[in-house]
């Protein structure tokens, strides 16, 4: 069964303490897999997409990587603005739309 | 340019009653999605649209619900006889043709007393 699995539920950090989030996943042939932003009250923000392993993405403080089983959120130097629930999604090759969704991550970062 | 806009922002109804949430999508994006999203939980996926017609309705999760998009861009999501555990986020989202990112709009907050 495909299955995405986002670790830890919760992150507490202090602002420029860096550190990573878990994208696991489980899935008969990917597609591609999505990371998004959601702050309370909206909806999902598009960050980045990733397609084959090894492939890494970067915008601002974030860069996401991939491997064929997982894939990191990696946050440097995060702000209090980078808080939110970062969200993973995966997109399998025998699907043209679905999305498998994983719980999120909570991040909050202290000032 | 407008991102995916939906309204009401917020809809709190009685058990029993008809609710019509409605979804604009992103200028010239053909697919368009509806998700519900309960705390703490991804978006769970209810519809599909690729133009006017519903290309996958296998997560809608009963016949109360329904969404329609007659002219191939505004889609109204319509839910009959709400039920308490119909309170969710509803969230829509669209997508350019042969695109695979998903612009999501804001969503609508439902609350059924």
């Amino acid at each position: 069964e495909d299955q995405v699995t986002q670790s830890p539920e919760a992150l507490r950090l202090q602002e420029g303490e860096s550190s990573s989030l878990n994208c696991s996943y489980t899935v008969s042939g990917l597609r591609g897999l999505f990371w998004y932003r959601q702050d309370p009250g909206k909806g999902p923000e598009f960050l980045f997409t990733l397609y084959s392993a090894g492939e890494e993405k970067e915008k601002e403080r974030l860069k996401a990587t991939l491997t064929k089983k997982e894939s990191f959120l990696h946050i440097t130097a995060p702000k209090p603005e980078d808080s939110a629930t970062y969200l993973c999604a995966v997109q399998a090759v025998d699907s043209n739309y679905q999305l498998i969704w994983g719980a999120g991550t909570k991040l909050i970062i202290k000032p | 340019g407008a991102g995916v806009s939906q309204t009401p922002s917020n809809k709190v109804t009685e058990k029993g009653k008809y609710v019509e949430l409605r979804c604009d999508p992103i200028s010239g994006h053909t697919a368009l999605y509806w998700y519900r999203q309960s705390l703490g939980q991804g978006p769970e996926f209810l519809i599909y649209f690729q133009g006017t017609g519903a290309a996958d309705d296998s997560g809608l999760p009963n016949d109360r619900f329904f969404a329609v998009r007659p002219e191939g861009s505004v889609s109204t999501l319509k839910i009959q006889r709400t039920e308490r555990g119909d309170s969710a986020v509803y969230l829509c989202a669209s997508s350019r043709e042969g695109g695979n990112e998903q612009f999501f709009g804001p969503g609508t907050r439902l609350t059924v007393l």
